[in-house]
Formats: C-alpha cells, sequence, structure tokens
C-alpha cells in the first residue's frame, strides 16, 4: 500500500461546480498538509499549506484535514477552465525534511 | 523573475552514456532537490541539499550522483544511464527546508533507449 493515496481521475466537471479531490494517507505522524497544482508540461506550484487538523480558506478554495481518518480533501467552488489541472497533495511529518507526494488527481473543467 | 531553470528541457540518448541535467536557481535558496515523476508513481525525491557542500539521498538515489559547490547551481549526474531512468524530473527549491513553499523547474524529459 503506498503512503499516499490519489484517485488519478481524470475528474471532469461542467464550469461552475463544486469539486472535491481527495488524498488518504497512512502515516499517522504526517503533520503538514500541502496540496500542489501542475499545469500540463509545468512542474507543480503551491497551491494550499495546512498544519494539523481543520479547515483552511483561500479565495475559491479550501483545504480540509481529517486526521483521525487520515483523509486530505481540497474543495474548489464556482470551477474554472483555468483549474484544470492535475492536483497533487503532500503531506510531511513535523521529523525529518521529506515530502510524500500523492499520485495526483487529474481535474477538467468544461466550458 | 525568481526561477528554477533546468536544462536540457529534452533529451534522448543511449544506454551507458554520461549526461548532466542542470539546474539553477536566482532566489538564494538554501535547499534544493531532484524528484522524478511518473505515472502511477508521483513524484519521487532522488536527492536534496540543504546548503553548499550538504547533500543527502532522497527516496530513490541509485543511479544518480549530485554537487552542490555554489549556492544556486544543484546538477543531476547520470553516469551510466539505463531505460529504466527514462522519466520526466524536476529540480525545486526552497528557503530552510522542504516544508516550505517550493518553486520547480519546467522539468526535464529523458529517454534512455
Amino acid at each position: 500500500q503506498k503512503e499516499v493515496e490519489q484517485d488519478p481521475g481524470p475528474l471532469s466537471v461542467p464550469e461552475g461546480a463544486i469539486v472535491s479531490l481527495n488524498c488518504t494517507y497512512s502515516n499517522s505522524a504526517f503533520q503538514y498538509f500541502m496540496w500542489y497544482r501542475q499545469y500540463s508540461r509545468k512542474g507543480p506550484e503551491l497551491l494550499m499549506y495546512t498544519y494539523s487538523s481543520g479547515n483552511k480558506e483561500d479565495g475559491r478554495f479550501t483545504a480540509q484535514v481529517d486526521k483521525s481518518s487520515k483523509y486530505i480533501s481540497l474543495f474548489i467552488r464556482d470551477s474554472q477552465p483555468s483549474d484544470s489541472a492535475t492536483y497533487l497533495c503532500a503531506p510531511r511529518s513535523n521529523a525529518g525534511n521529506m515530502l510524500t507526494f500523492g499520485g495526483g488527481t487529474r481535474l477538467m473543467v468544461k466550458p | 523573475e525568481a526561477q528554477v531553470t533546468q536544462n536540457p528541457r529534452y533529451l534522448i540518448t543511449v544506454t551507458g552514456k554520461k549526461l548532466t541535467v542542470t539546474c539553477s536557481q536566482n532566489m538564494n535558496h538554501e535547499y534544493m532537490s531532484w524528484y522524478r515523476q511518473d505515472p502511477g508513481l508521483g513524484l519521487r525525491q532522488i536527492y536534496y541539499s540543504m546548503n553548499v557542500e550538504v547533500t543527502d539521498k532522497g527516496d530513490v538515489p541509485e543511479g544518480y550522483k549530485v554537487s552542490r559547490k555554489e549556492k544556486r547551481n544543484f546538477p543531476l549526474i547520470l553516469e551510466s544511464p539505463s531505460p529504466n531512468q527514462t522519466s520526466l524530473y524536476f529540480c525545486a527549491s526552497s528557503f530552510g527546508g522542504e516544508a516550505q513553499p517550493q518553486h520547480f523547474g519546467d522539468g526535464t524529459r529523458l529517454s534512455i533507449l
């Protein structure tokens, strides 16, 4: 079993839809949770960053962490075609200096 | 403009022919790292460097070498490339470590025949 799992998709939604992207992990030591967005032919870019459990909102994006069930979510409201990309979750623990990336979920938002 | 620059962007080569992928950043970041990205496996760290002359292995270091002689540069060396090193490679940098926002280059697509 991989340490971080994501459904690879593709997830196809109409413009304006609410999107839910999810990630599960197995390492209970993970404390920091990051979401990276990767456009085609580009490197990943950091989208959101949360510490421990709870929610964090940034514009149309909300990151949610449930450490009891080891479940991470990224919600996108009013999705736009420009949101079409691959979304990678990347948790890490307090100790060490290594992120563990999920395989990514490819999202397509159709106009 | 703040950026991480990788060269070459694309390379097709043959087994056993030594190659170097260069990475340079202009943000004065201490931390730099190399990843490979393969379908279904996500990003896996190859090597990282906390500062000049300080490097360490990541998850998948076999078959690779790195050096960090200057703060801005972190080349990835494949001494004797093999087909299983065919992949998409990314260099990244940040202040203070991997938990900090990392800036990624646009990738190098390597094909080894």
